[in-house]
């Protein structure tokens, strides 16, 4: 999983409630990504950030908000008017420059009842 | 948008079998990427082939890639119980756009 941490593993919440998920990375890489994975699905853009201070929407970032104000850190923030928030939530980072792959984090599962 | 197809969705093959996995995708690229994911963990990045190469070799790993057909294909040779997981293919329309994944083939390898 590369020098990426997301936290918790598991996280649990009742219906009505914001929550905000954990993603920092030791790679000094530039850009950072938020993907939600549903089962048997492949992985969906939430918010991609190529540069501190600044992010964009990805596909499906409706319900969702994120910051990065240090360029290690990109919290997620799964807001109340997101419609269905249970998912697996995957964080990823990539070097600038001419580097293309992408480092994912181990990921969070969040329950949401 | 998921531009990426893999075909088939599941596989399953005895050990020492080959593995051949298909992804198909809409738009033109600048590079095509293997990812494999290991049930309830994050992905991890197996190889890389760009628009100008057609074939790529890393240890058990044979990427192809047809631009013309917008299409690649991921070989794992011999197959091994360990490589029992789920092979995404993702792609970029540009070296700094996000990249779009497919859906995925689950594979498992039998014992």
């Amino acid at each position: 999983d590369g020098g990426i941490t997301q936290s918790p593993k598991y996280l649990f919440r009742k219906e009505g409630q914001n929550v905000t998920l954990s993603c920092e990375q030791n790679l000094n890489h530039d850009a950072m990504y938020w993907y939600r994975q549903d089962p048997g699905q492949g992985l969906r853009l939430i918010y991609y950030s190529q540069i501190v201070n600044d992010f964009q929407k990805g596909d499906i970032a409706e319900g969702y908000s994120v910051s990065r104000e240090k360029k290690e850190s990109f919290p997620l923030t799964v807001t109340s008017a997101q419609k269905n928030p249970t998912a697996f939530y995957l964080c990823a980072s990539k070097d600038g420059g001419n580097s293309y792959e992408q480092y994912f984090g181990p990921g969070t599962r969040l329950t949401v009842t | 948008s998921q531009q990426g197809e893999e075909d088939p969705q599941a596989l399953s093959i005895q050990e020492g079998e080959n593995a051949t996995m298909n992804c198909s995708y809409k738009t033109s690229i600048n590079n095509l990427q293997w990812y494999r994911q290991n049930s309830g963990r994050g992905l991890v990045h197996l190889i890389l082939i760009r628009s100008n190469e057609r074939e790529k070799h890393s240890g058990r790993l044979r990427v192809t890639l047809d631009t013309s057909k917008k299409s690649s294909s991921l070989l794992i040779t011999a197959s091994r119980a360990a490589d029992t997981a789920s092979y995404f293919c993702a792609t970029a329309a540009s070296g700094n756009t996000p990249l779009v994944f497919g859906k995925g083939t689950r594979l498992s390898v039998i014992a």
